[in-house]
């Protein structure tokens, strides 16, 4: 069973748009949860993190939301950029474990 | 970028040969990860390790086995391969816990004929 899903396996957004993706879970053990972004042949990087004692986080252009109760994350790009067309994966983890479960990714296509 | 090497970063291999990845990591990180994707799966743990000969299993570990002589070096084997093994098989690496996030290498992808 997924415990981590993402059930928009793509998204097209206009540049100076914002993109939003999403992310639901099931474990309400999760306790840290990261966003990655991925380009062909490469591997994912990591783009940021909340921890379940907030329920946002900033970084530039990108930020996060946890919603506990609805055991639900989001990340939000604003403005969105042609750079930033790639696969998006959620991923969490418990406290007790550094173990990475993930979603099976979101395909961002920002177009002009 | 963190320092992580994947080697080799494709292989064509035969059903039934060993095959091994190699992880190499310049950051003097404890812990690290071999995890597989594949279309619809996102990215699955195969195996990790926290330390030197520290290791342990993930969501996905039948059919491979690991080894971590050094704490730069973490080595992915399959013993016999399977066609159901050719995937892209990245390597991560983290300080540990504590809410660091992993940093992945570029891959390898691995076919099985």
């Amino acid at each position: 069973d997924q415990q981590v899903k993402q059930n928009s396996p793509s998204l097209s957004v206009q540049e100076g748009r914002i993109s939003i993706l999403n992310c639901d879970y099931t474990n309400s053990m999760f306790d840290y949860f990261l966003w990655y972004k991925k380009y062909p042949a490469e591997g994912p990087t990591f783009l940021i993190s909340i921890s379940s004692i907030k329920d946002k986080n900033e970084d530039g252009r990108f930020t996060v939301f946890l919603n506990k109760s609805a055991k639900h994350l989001s990340l939000h790009i604003v403005p969105s950029q042609p750079g930033d067309s790639a696969v998006y994966f959620c991923a969490a983890s418990t406290d007790n474990t550094d173990k990475l479960i993930f979603g099976t990714g979101t395909r961002l296509q920002v177009f002009p | 970028d963190a320092g992580i090497t994947q080697s080799p970063r494709h292989k064509v291999t035969e059903t039934g040969t060993p095959v091994t990845l190699r992880c190499h990591q310049t950051e003097n990180h404890r812990y690290m990860y071999w995890y597989r994707q594949d279309p619809g799966h996102g990215l699955r743990l195969i195996h990790y390790s926290y330390g030197v000969k520290d290791t342990d299993k993930g969501e996905v570990s039948d059919g491979y086995s690991v080894s971590r002589s050094k704490t730069e070096d973490f080595l992915l084997t399959l013993e016999s391969a399977t066609s159901s093994q050719t995937s892209v098989y990245f390597c991560a690496i983290s300080g540990g816990f504590g809410n660091q996030p992993q940093h992945f290498g570029d891959g390898t992808r691995l076919s099985i004929l």
